[in-house]
Protein backbone atom coordinates (compact mmCIF):
# COMPACT_ATOMS: atom_id res chain seq x y z
CA UNK A 1 0.00 0.00 0.00
CA UNK A 2 1.32 3.54 -0.51
CA UNK A 3 2.65 5.33 1.98
CA UNK A 4 4.29 8.52 3.16
CA UNK A 5 7.65 8.49 4.41
CA UNK A 6 9.73 10.61 6.35
CA UNK A 7 13.33 11.05 7.15
CA UNK A 8 15.19 11.21 9.27
CA UNK A 9 13.25 9.75 11.85
CA UNK A 10 15.20 11.47 14.47
CA UNK A 11 17.40 14.15 14.70
CA UNK A 12 19.23 15.96 17.53
CA UNK A 13 20.74 19.29 16.36
CA UNK A 14 22.27 22.49 18.42
CA UNK A 15 19.74 25.33 18.83
CA UNK A 16 20.62 28.11 15.70
CA UNK A 17 21.81 25.11 13.71
CA UNK A 18 19.30 24.63 10.23
CA UNK A 19 17.62 21.51 9.92
CA UNK A 20 15.74 20.45 6.80
CA UNK A 21 13.28 17.32 7.15
CA UNK A 22 12.46 15.32 4.24
CA UNK A 23 9.12 13.54 2.59
CA UNK A 24 8.57 11.60 -0.01
CA UNK A 25 4.33 11.74 -0.55
CA UNK A 26 2.04 9.41 -2.42
CA UNK A 27 3.78 9.24 -5.89
CA UNK A 28 0.18 10.87 -7.34
CA UNK A 29 -1.01 13.20 -5.11
CA UNK A 30 -0.74 16.68 -5.56
CA UNK A 31 -1.22 18.18 -1.75
CA UNK A 32 1.39 18.58 0.19
CA UNK A 33 1.36 19.46 3.45
CA UNK A 34 3.82 19.97 7.22
CA UNK A 35 2.46 19.40 10.67
CA UNK A 36 4.13 19.85 14.38
CA UNK A 37 3.21 18.06 17.20
CA UNK A 38 4.99 19.05 20.10
CA UNK A 39 4.92 16.42 23.32
CA UNK A 40 2.05 16.24 25.10
CA UNK A 41 -0.15 19.01 22.86
CA UNK A 42 -2.13 18.89 19.73
CA UNK A 43 -0.94 18.24 16.47
CA UNK A 44 -0.78 22.08 14.61
CA UNK A 45 -0.92 22.83 11.17
CA UNK A 46 2.10 24.58 9.28
CA UNK A 47 1.73 25.39 5.81
CA UNK A 48 0.14 23.47 3.04
CA UNK A 49 1.89 23.36 -1.01
CA UNK A 50 0.24 22.74 -4.23
CA UNK A 51 1.51 23.35 -7.87
CA UNK A 52 4.72 24.37 -6.28
CA UNK A 53 3.22 26.87 -4.20
CA UNK A 54 1.96 27.66 -0.73
CA UNK A 55 -1.17 27.69 -0.80
CA UNK A 56 -1.61 28.42 3.20
CA UNK A 57 -0.01 28.80 6.34
CA UNK A 58 -0.37 29.58 10.07
CA UNK A 59 1.05 31.79 12.30
CA UNK A 60 3.47 29.39 13.79
CA UNK A 61 5.29 29.13 9.58
CA UNK A 62 7.52 32.36 9.86
CA UNK A 63 10.62 33.43 8.05
CA UNK A 64 12.40 30.90 9.75
CA UNK A 65 10.43 28.22 7.98
CA UNK A 66 10.43 27.29 4.29
CA UNK A 67 9.71 24.29 2.03
CA UNK A 68 10.47 23.25 -1.17
CA UNK A 69 9.76 20.38 -3.67
CA UNK A 70 12.87 20.17 -5.12
CA UNK A 71 12.09 17.46 -7.82
CA UNK A 72 9.04 14.64 -8.38
CA UNK A 73 9.24 12.99 -5.67
CA UNK A 74 10.47 15.12 -2.45
CA UNK A 75 8.89 17.77 -0.34
CA UNK A 76 11.00 19.13 2.42
CA UNK A 77 10.90 21.37 5.51
CA UNK A 78 13.73 23.58 6.45
CA UNK A 79 13.99 25.36 9.58
CA UNK A 80 16.96 27.83 8.90
CA UNK A 81 18.64 28.64 12.83
CA UNK A 82 16.63 26.00 15.27
CA UNK A 83 15.33 27.35 18.54
CA UNK A 84 15.16 25.58 21.67
CA UNK A 85 10.59 25.53 21.27
CA UNK A 86 11.02 23.64 17.79
CA UNK A 87 11.49 20.51 19.04
CA UNK A 88 8.77 18.31 18.39
CA UNK A 89 7.64 15.76 16.04
CA UNK A 90 6.88 16.97 12.18
CA UNK A 91 4.38 14.95 10.49
CA UNK A 92 4.35 14.90 6.56
CA UNK A 93 1.16 14.46 4.84
CA UNK A 94 -0.32 14.21 1.07
CA UNK A 95 -3.49 13.96 -0.10
CA UNK A 96 -5.20 13.57 -3.65
CA UNK A 97 -7.60 15.96 -3.83
CA UNK A 98 -8.13 18.89 -1.16
CA UNK A 99 -8.27 18.88 2.70
CA UNK A 100 -12.45 19.51 2.16
CA UNK A 101 -13.01 16.82 -0.11
CA UNK A 102 -10.46 13.87 0.92
CA UNK A 103 -8.13 12.18 3.49
CA UNK A 104 -4.90 13.31 4.32
CA UNK A 105 -2.32 10.53 4.39
CA UNK A 106 0.07 10.98 6.90
CA UNK A 107 3.92 9.74 7.26
CA UNK A 108 5.21 8.50 10.63
CA UNK A 109 6.93 12.03 11.70
CA UNK A 110 10.60 12.94 12.27
CA UNK A 111 11.33 14.12 15.65
CA UNK A 112 13.45 17.25 16.26
CA UNK A 113 15.44 17.49 19.39
CA UNK A 114 16.77 20.77 19.26
CA UNK A 115 19.62 21.07 22.42
CA UNK B 1 -11.39 33.61 16.55
CA UNK B 2 -12.45 29.82 15.40
CA UNK B 3 -12.01 27.51 17.68
CA UNK B 4 -12.57 23.55 18.22
CA UNK B 5 -13.16 21.73 21.75
CA UNK B 6 -12.94 18.22 21.64
CA UNK B 7 -12.66 16.63 25.69
CA UNK B 8 -9.39 17.06 26.86
CA UNK B 9 -9.23 14.35 29.77
CA UNK B 10 -9.14 10.93 28.79
CA UNK B 11 -12.25 8.80 28.12
CA UNK B 12 -12.17 5.54 29.72
CA UNK B 13 -15.04 3.01 28.74
CA UNK B 14 -15.20 -0.73 29.54
CA UNK B 15 -15.02 -3.35 26.57
CA UNK B 16 -17.64 -3.54 24.30
CA UNK B 17 -19.75 -0.84 25.59
CA UNK B 18 -19.96 2.41 23.03
CA UNK B 19 -17.67 5.24 23.50
CA UNK B 20 -19.06 7.85 22.06
CA UNK B 21 -16.70 11.29 21.81
CA UNK B 22 -17.69 15.43 20.80
CA UNK B 23 -16.35 17.49 19.05
CA UNK B 24 -17.57 21.60 19.31
CA UNK B 25 -16.40 24.24 17.30
CA UNK B 26 -17.17 27.53 17.00
CA UNK B 27 -16.84 30.88 15.35
CA UNK B 28 -17.25 29.50 12.06
CA UNK B 29 -19.34 27.01 9.55
CA UNK B 30 -17.75 24.38 8.32
CA UNK B 31 -19.03 22.29 5.17
CA UNK B 32 -16.95 19.00 6.70
CA UNK B 33 -15.59 17.43 9.31
CA UNK B 34 -12.98 14.99 9.34
CA UNK B 35 -11.79 12.59 12.39
CA UNK B 36 -8.42 10.85 12.38
CA UNK B 37 -6.96 8.42 14.59
CA UNK B 38 -3.71 8.80 16.46
CA UNK B 39 -1.61 6.19 18.14
CA UNK B 40 1.27 7.48 20.56
CA UNK B 41 4.25 8.25 18.51
CA UNK B 42 2.75 8.12 15.09
CA UNK B 43 1.22 10.06 12.33
CA UNK B 44 -2.86 10.70 12.50
CA UNK B 45 -4.79 8.27 10.25
CA UNK B 46 -8.16 9.18 8.68
CA UNK B 47 -11.03 7.58 9.78
CA UNK B 48 -14.51 9.30 8.16
CA UNK B 49 -15.21 12.16 6.19
CA UNK B 50 -18.77 13.69 6.46
CA UNK B 51 -20.16 16.32 4.96
CA UNK B 52 -22.62 19.11 6.15
CA UNK B 53 -25.84 17.49 4.40
CA UNK B 54 -24.78 14.45 5.75
CA UNK B 55 -26.26 14.11 9.24
CA UNK B 56 -24.87 10.67 9.76
CA UNK B 57 -22.35 8.31 8.45
CA UNK B 58 -21.24 4.77 9.05
CA UNK B 59 -18.01 2.33 8.38
CA UNK B 60 -18.19 -0.79 9.89
CA UNK B 61 -18.29 0.06 13.89
CA UNK B 62 -17.75 3.32 13.68
CA UNK B 63 -20.97 6.46 13.65
CA UNK B 64 -20.09 10.13 13.05
CA UNK B 65 -22.96 12.54 13.16
CA UNK B 66 -22.65 16.07 11.71
CA UNK B 67 -24.95 18.60 13.64
CA UNK B 68 -24.66 22.25 11.88
CA UNK B 69 -27.24 23.43 14.24
CA UNK B 70 -25.79 22.74 17.39
CA UNK B 71 -21.63 23.02 15.88
CA UNK B 72 -21.07 19.43 17.20
CA UNK B 73 -20.35 16.39 15.81
CA UNK B 74 -20.16 12.97 17.51
CA UNK B 75 -18.34 10.02 16.97
CA UNK B 76 -19.33 6.82 17.98
CA UNK B 77 -17.68 3.36 18.07
CA UNK B 78 -19.86 0.36 19.05
CA UNK B 79 -18.74 -2.85 20.47
CA UNK B 80 -15.61 -1.19 21.90
CA UNK B 81 -12.14 -3.12 22.26
CA UNK B 82 -8.60 -2.37 23.48
CA UNK B 83 -7.24 -2.08 20.01
CA UNK B 84 -9.43 1.35 19.62
CA UNK B 85 -7.81 3.04 22.71
CA UNK B 86 -6.14 5.66 20.56
CA UNK B 87 -6.93 9.77 20.86
CA UNK B 88 -8.93 10.69 18.25
CA UNK B 89 -9.03 13.95 16.61
CA UNK B 90 -11.77 16.14 14.31
CA UNK B 91 -11.38 18.59 11.48
CA UNK B 92 -13.96 20.70 10.77
CA UNK B 93 -13.34 22.41 7.02
CA UNK B 94 -14.72 25.22 5.03
CA UNK B 95 -15.44 25.39 1.53
CA UNK B 96 -14.33 23.05 -1.26
CA UNK B 97 -10.30 24.36 -2.22
CA UNK B 98 -9.46 25.24 1.63
CA UNK B 99 -6.00 23.64 2.25
CA UNK B 100 -6.00 24.34 6.23
CA UNK B 101 -7.06 21.11 8.11
CA UNK B 102 -6.91 22.43 11.31
CA UNK B 103 -7.28 19.77 13.92
CA UNK B 104 -8.74 19.82 17.64
CA UNK B 105 -6.96 18.87 20.55
CA UNK B 106 -8.43 15.42 20.78
CA UNK B 107 -9.64 13.07 22.94
CA UNK B 108 -7.71 10.10 24.03
CA UNK B 109 -9.58 6.78 24.54
CA UNK B 110 -8.46 3.92 26.74
CA UNK B 111 -10.66 0.89 26.33
CA UNK B 112 -10.10 -1.55 29.34
CA UNK B 113 -10.92 -5.05 28.89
Amino acid sequence: EPEVTQTPSHQVTQMGQEVILRCVPISNHLYFYWYRQILGQKVEFLVSFYNNEISEKSEIFDDQFSVERPDGSNFTLKIRSTKLEDSAMYFCASSSGTASTGELFFGEGSRLTVL
Amino acid sequence: SQKIEQNSEALNIQEGKTATLTCNYTNYSPAYLQWYRQDPGRGPVFLLLIRENEKEKRKERLKVTFDTTLKQSLFHITASQPADSATYLCAPLRNTGFQKLVFGTGTRLLVSP
